[in-house]
């Protein structure tokens, strides 16, 4: 089955504690990107990557990292997560930027 | 910022009725595309439509975008209780390359 799978669904955490959400896709994208929804604002690109090595910062980076060392795979890296990064974290895939299949999201609280 | 904004932000009808949602952005774009989100779970692409389309069908769906406005809407027609979601658009911006912009969304319930 074509999907988008996330690690962890749910993730309470505490100030400054360095956590990594998984992200990976089966459907061979070229395209995939990380957002953050929070209520209100709707959805913000943290950051996107086009293909393996290149990334690119989205409208809000700030306080996240990325990599993408193979195609499948786009972890989210907060390496000092703040209680401003409370949030609900979508990753999506597309094969070329445009038709984006979402994971199911990760749910995160910082405390 | 350059996001979205979808109009309006709630949306309640009956059953079997049109539902209408519009969405303008800021800057030009290469498409304009609608997802819909069903409380709290991922989103679900609906529709694309490219800057020099002006109309889109897709099953009831009906897209119609205005890059002189920098408007688009979308119809769902003969509602169903199922359609209760939330809506957003999302544009991907000519100078901002592969970055996208997500609308605030319009939540609609249809009243069975």
């Amino acid at each position: 089955e074509a999907q988008v799978t996330q690690n962890p669904r749910y993730l309470i955490t505490v100030t400054g504690k360095k956590l990594t959400v998984t992200c990976s896709q089966n459907m061979n994208h070229e395209y995939m990107s990380w957002y953050r929804q929070d209520p209100g604002l709707g959805l913000r690109q943290i950051y996107y990557s086009m293909n393996v090595e290149v990334t690119d910062k989205g409208d809000v980076p700030e306080g996240y990292k990325v990599s993408r060392k193979e195609k499948r795979n786009f972890p989210l890296i907060l390496e000092s997560p703040s209680p401003n990064q409370t949030s609900l974290y979508f990753c999506a895939s597309s094969l070329y930027g445009n038709e984006q299949f979402f994971g199911p999201g990760t749910r995160l609280t910082v405390l | 910022s350059q996001q979205g904004e979808e109009d309006p932000q709630a949306l309640s009808i009956q059953e079997g009725e049109n539902a209408t949602m519009n969405c303008s952005y800021k800057t030009s774009i290469n498409n304009l595309q609608w997802y819909r989100q069903n409380s709290g779970r991922g989103l679900v692409h609906l529709i694309l439509i490219r800057s020099n389309e002006r109309e889109k069908h897709s099953g009831r769906l009906r897209v119609t975008l205005d890059t002189s406005k920098k408007s688009s809407s979308l119809l769902i027609t003969a509602s169903r209780a199922a359609d209760t979601a939330s809506y957003f658009c999302a544009t991907g911006q000519t100078n901002t390359g592969n970055q996208f912009y997500f609308g605030t969304g319009t939540s609609l319930t249809v009243i069975p």
